[in-house]
């Protein structure tokens, strides 16, 4: 079967780094989504990686190894505003996403 | 100006009841989607529909029907409505069939309670 693995929920202070981690086993590989959702709102795109390495976008950046089927996303200089659900996606074979059930970061002041 | 629109954001109705939410896009991409986003937060897809044409059709009961009157519309009706059809339905749109870099754009997501 298709799986998604991320950690249920993270917590960090404000100002500093955090690596959220999502593990996938899926039919086939063609590019791996991180999405931001706020409580009670629609998720948004934050990065795709296809290509193995890590892909920095401002404070946020996104690593993807897909010989070990992992990818991590990187928040730098967290701020109360990055309080979130972050969730991982893998478009498999047929271009199905595929969604993790996402990580809840919560930022402590 | 709303990329991704739906209608109504909260919903409320009794069991065996028959409701439609209705999604609309004006960023003239091809491809809508339903999700439906349970308790557990998985985002599952419903309905993908490229031009009007259904694309994939999850194992979803069948009395979940889309209809997509052109390609900036794509509507969910429900039939006979169940407990377990409470969750949020979110509405997405992107530039093309093939999800390659296709980043999806949400709507802000219809809450939908059975009684």
């Amino acid at each position: 079967g298709q799986n998604i693995d991320q950690p249920t929920e993270m917590t960090a202070t404000e100002g500093a780094i955090v690596q959220i981690n999502c593990t996938y086993q899926t039919s086939g590989f063609n590019g791996l989504f991180w999405y931001q959702q706020h409580a009670g709102e629609a998720p948004t795109f934050l990065s795709y990686n296809v290509l193995d390495g890590l892909e920095e976008k401002g404070r946020f950046s996104s690593f993807l190894s897909r010989s070990k089927g992992y990818s991590y996303l990187l928040l730098k200089e967290l701020q109360m505003k990055d309080s979130a659900s972050y969730l991982c996606a893998v478009l498999d074979s047929n271009y199905q996403l595929i969604w993790g059930a996402g990580t809840k970061l919560i930022i402590k002041p | 100006d709303t990329a991704v629109s739906q209608t109504p954001k909260y919903l409320v109705t009794q069991m065996g009841n028959d409701k439609s939410i209705k999604c609309e896009q004006n960023l003239g991409h091809d491809t809508m989607y339903w999700y439906k986003q349970d308790s557990k937060k998985f985002l599952k897809i419903m309905f993908s529909y490229n031009n009007k044409e259904l694309i994939i059709n999850e194992t979803v009961p069948n009395r979940f029907s889309p209809k997509s009157p052109d390609k900036a519309h794509l509507n969910l009706h429900i039939n006979s409505l169940e407990l377990g059809d409470s969750a949020v339905y979110f509405c997405a749109s992107s530039p093309q069939t093939d999800f390659s870099y296709n980043e999806q754009f949400f709507g802000p997501g219809t809450r939908l309670t059975v009684l």
